[in-house]
């Protein structure tokens, strides 16, 4: 089965400059994510995705990062005017319809993530 | 406060050791656990879920203890392939995840 796969896999802007970033997820997967991971630290999610409706967007800088997800398979983030502290992996993910967790948490919703794109801005 | 936290480590134990990660989180609504385990420049890959129950896969121990809202993973008979990064990961209705900073284990011959 293939994974989820994203585009470019480095981009390396200057400041103020405009970025954009491809995800297709694993087939039949409802879910999309996209995470930003800087260095050092772990992924912090910036947008999620059930089909093509925004689920949480509460923490994307939304005065210059938006994403969308059309038909409800492939996405794409825009970064737009990028900033030096945007400098980090962006992640995709991508999980089947989630289903309810079992008593007691633990359910089985888990993530597939996508290699990422290693932005550098400049 | 962050909503989940992991000592970031380093963690430098020989081949064999046993060593654990610990994790707290402060939304006591969380519902779903999990440990992901990150290697260097790759991107994360489920390695268990946590149940309340606790559970065991092979090597591994996870813990639950949702009174003091706190997470473990433990490592037994170490491995050289055991080195990486483990992310705690913690999610509040099975959908949005938060992820720990990650706590870094490096396994010696």
């Amino acid at each position: 089965e293939a994974g989820v796969a994203q585009s470019p896999r480095y981009k390396i802007i200057e400041k103020r400059q405009s970025v954009a970033f491809w995800c297709n997820p694993i087939s039949g997967h409802a879910t999309l994510y996209w995470y930003q991971q800087i260095l050092g630290q772990g992924p912090k999610l910036l947008i999620q995705f059930q089909n093509n409706g925004v689920v949480d967007d509460s923490q994307l800088p939304k005065d210059r990062f938006s994403a969308e997800r059309l038909k409800g398979v492939d996405s794409t983030l825009k970064i737009q005017p990028a900033k030096l502290e945007d400098s980090a992996v962006y992640l995709c993910a991508s999980s089947p319809f989630p289903t309810p967790g079992l008593a007691g948490g633990g359910g089985r919703n888990e993530q597939f993530f996508g290699p990422g794109t290693r932005l550098t801005v400049l | 406060r962050k909503e989940v936290e992991q000592d970031p480590g380093p963690f430098n134990v020989p081949e064999g050791a046993t060593v654990a990660f610990n994790c707290t989180y402060s939304n006591s609504a969380s519902q779903s656990f999990f440990w992901y385990r990150q290697d260097c420049r790759k991107e994360p890959k489920l390695l268990m879920s946590v149940y309340s129950s606790g559970n065991e896969d092979g090597r591994f121990t996870a813990q639950l203890n949702r009174a003091s809202q706190y997470i473990s993973l433990l490592i037994r008979d170490s491995k050289l392939s055991d080195s990486a990064t483990y992310l705690c990961v913690v999610s509040r209705n099975n959908n949005d995840m938060r992820f720990g900073a990650g706590t870094r284990l490096t396994v010696k011959p």
